[in-house]
């Protein structure tokens, strides 16, 4: 069975620093795209990044560009998000998700709430 | 640019169909889309992938009352027989090379 697990949010001050981290199971990590998305409070969802099985090929939405890392490391099933400069905007769930060949998201976590606040 | 366009409401009877419509932008109509369920204060789950020319594939254990269709640059879900747990907020997804896409998603409320 397929399983994705986010940690690492929590309440953090504006202009602070987080790593989430979503650990992977079921599956053979190393052989799919990875990606995060977000949701804010009572809004839609908002695809964050994407990272390809070997981390070859990386991608950013315009709003998190140069704030947020992602990175992956397939020896231990596990993707992470590095973000920055935290303001209250990216107060969010985020998800990781796993990625078909074909394109869309088959997988989501449960997600991990950051929230930034002073 | 490319865009996902959703209504954000949507209402049908409990036992009764309803067909949600998500619309690809201009120069986008080939492309496929995938759509997703959000019950309330749960994660989104995948229902299934939907090509230009309407066939589908489905994620794990979708019901057989979910199904998608597709006319030029609108993509369909049909949900037949609406049950309660049917009510939740519905997202369409497509994806280019640099680039993954929701739309604004469907809140479905089945009266």
């Amino acid at each position: 069975e397929v399983q994705l697990v986010e940690s690492g949010g929590g309440l953090v001050q504006p202009g602070g620093s987080l790593r989430l981290s979503c650990a992977a199971s079921g599956f053979t990590f190393s052989s799919y795209s990875m990606n995060w998305v977000r949701q804010a409070p009572g809004k839609g969802l908002e695809w964050v990044s994407s990272i390809s099985s070997a981390s070859s090929y990386i991608y950013y939405a315009d709003s998190v560009k140069g704030r947020f890392t992602i990175s992956r490391d397939n020896a231990k099933n596990s993707l992470y998000l590095h973000i920055n400069r935290l303001s209250a905007e990216d107060t969010a769930v985020y998800y990781c998700g796993r990625e078909d060949s074909s394109g869309p998201q088959t997988y989501w976590g449960q997600g991990t709430l950051v929230t930034v606040s002073s | 640019q490319l865009v996902l366009t959703q209504s954000p409401s949507a209402s049908a009877s409990l036992g009764a169909s309803v067909k949600l419509t998500c619309t690809l932008s201009s120069g986008h109509s080939s492309y496929t889309i995938a759509w997703h369920q959000q019950q309330p204060e749960k994660g989104p789950r995948y229902l299934m992938m939907l090509n230009s020319d309407g066939s589908h594939i489905k994620g794990d254990g979708i019901p057989d009352r979910f199904s998608g269709s597709s006319s030029g640059a609108e993509r369909y879900l049909t949900i037949s027989s609406l049950q309660s747990e049917d009510e939740a907020d519905y997202y369409c997804q497509t994806w280019g090379t640099d680039i993954r896409l929701f739309g604004g998603g469907t809140k479905l409320t089945v009266l």
